[in-house]
């Protein structure tokens, strides 16, 4: 089944404890993404990658790190969260690293710093 | 720059039209449209693309006013299963890799 996956889904922590969330892909995308969700705010983009190897900020990069060294995964590092960081992250891909394509969503991660 | 979705909120009663508006103050290449349901990811609907067009998937439809920088999207004899938040996403450029930004949602209730 054609999917992103998002782990974990949940997570509760401390400032500035270091964590990681991964998101991974089975589509063969070369284009992937990190969104941040809060109310009244819509989706924010955090990072995108157009490729392995190739990554850019997004409107809201600050706080985050992202890297690319296969394809198929692009995880979110939080190095020192803070609570403003809570949020819920949705990782998404798409076909192509060309406009006027589709994006995949990940089921979501709910993060809340402490 | 973020899009400026309107209205931000809209209440139906079964069978009732709906219209959402999507505008943007630069050019742009492409509109998405997604719908995502309380808790839940955001599922594509429809992409339009500059020229103009118009697209439709059962009773929901959208068009997109290149000269205007606008896209709407409209939901015609609504039904239950079409409650949830909106949003449209915006491409400015072909070459831009796909970056897409998203407007702040239109949450849209459907009563019985």
């Amino acid at each position: 089944e054609a999917q992103v996956t998002q782990n974990p889904r949940y997570l509760i922590t401390v400032t500035g404890k270091k964590l990681t969330v991964t998101c991974s892909q089975n589509m063969n995308h070369e284009y992937m993404s990190w969104y941040r969700q809060d109310p009244g705010l819509g989706l924010r983009q955090i990072y995108y990658s157009m490729n392995v190897e190739v990554t850019d900020k997004g409107d809201v990069p600050e706080g985050y790190k992202v890297s690319r060294k296969e394809k198929r995964n692009f995880p979110l590092i939080l190095e020192s969260p803070s609570p403003n960081q809570t949020s819920l992250y949705f990782c998404a891909s798409s076909n192509w690293a060309g406009g006027g394509q589709p994006q995949h969503f990940g089921d979501g991660t709910r993060l809340s710093i402490l | 720059q973020q899009p400026v979705q309107s209205p931000q909120a809209v209440i139906l009663r079964e069978g009732e039209d709906a219209v959402i508006n999507c505008s943007s103050s630069k050019a742009l290449y492409s509109v998405h449209w997604y719908r995502q349901k309380h808790g839940e990811a955001p599922v594509f609907l429809m992409i339009l693309l500059k020229g103009g067009e118009q697209k439709g998937h059962d009773k929901i439809s959208a068009s997109f006013n290149e000269k205007k920088q606008q896209s709407s999207l409209y939901l015609t004899a609504s039904q239950l299963s079409y409650s949830g938040t909106y949003f449209c996403g915006t491409e400015v450029s072909y070459n831009q890799g796909g970056k897409l930004i998203f407007g702040q949602g239109t949450e849209l209730s459907v009563k019985p």
